[in-house]
């Protein structure tokens, strides 16, 4: 079954430090792999995806990620973290059967502190 | 663009009572999702539909839970009878082009649902 794992629940960085989310995936044939937010007592906002192409991927919010097949690995980035980034971030990947639907990590806590 | 309309936004009902959430999609998107997400867990899909089809439903406790769509919009979820794990947030979410992997999915807030 198409699976990621957040390695991390919470993680902890000083504002204006850059900061990475941990996702690795577990997924036959070519990934599709997503990074979504979700701030308190919220849905979750879509903020970037890996179809294909270029393994740094660019989305909102100034948030970036690099896919990684070797290391299996889709890891979040953003060069200078905001206190206003401070949220629940999930990973996310399509879900065995094909379409949209997807299965979600376990989440990342990050807080960002001043 | 209107997003993903949910309601109610919070529940509190007791043990063995019923309760029901609705969800409005964006226009014109054919496929809406019910995800459970219990506390410190990620989102777990319960039911997708395709218009007013079902397409999975694998994942769905039948002997509680239910799922309608109508007319191929609108949707509707409802436990009955509740049980204390139920307790969680319900995400429904709309997404085009349900055959071609890789379109993101728009997620409403959620509702809330306590059971005491």
């Amino acid at each position: 079954a198409q699976s990621v794992a957040q390695p991390e629940d919470q993680v902890n960085v000083a504002e204006g430090n850059p900061l990475t989310v941990k996702c690795t995936y577990s997924v036959s044939g070519n990934p599709y792999l997503f990074w979504y937010v979700q701030y308190p007592n919220r849905g979750l906002q879509f903020l970037l995806k890996y179809i294909t192409g270029d393994n740094l991927v660019k989305g909102s919010y100034g948030f970036e990620a690099e896919f990684n097949k070797s290391q299996t690995s889709f890891h979040l980035k953003k060069p200078s973290a905001l206190v206003s980034d401070s949220a629940l971030y999930f990973c996310a990947t399509p879900m065995t059967g094909g379409g949209n639907k997807l299965t979600f990590g376990t989440g990342t806590q990050l807080k960002v502190e001043l | 663009e209107a997003g993903v309309a949910q309601s109610p936004r919070y529940k509190i009902i007791e043990k063995r009572q019923s309760v029901a959430f609705w969800c409005n999609p964006i226009s014109g998107h054919a496929t809406l999702y019910w995800y459970q997400q219990i506390l410190g867990q990620g989102p777990k899909l319960l039911i997708q539909f395709q218009n007013n089809g079902v397409v999975d439903d694998s994942q769905l406790p039948k002997d509680r839970f239910s799922a309608e769509r109508l007319k191929g919009v609108d949707s509707t979820l409802k436990i009955q009878p509740a049980k204390l794990e139920d307790s969680a947030v319900y995400l429904c979410a709309s997404s085009s082009l349900s055959g071609k992997a890789g379109r993101e999915l728009f997620f409403g807030e959620g509702s809330r649902l306590t059971v005491l």
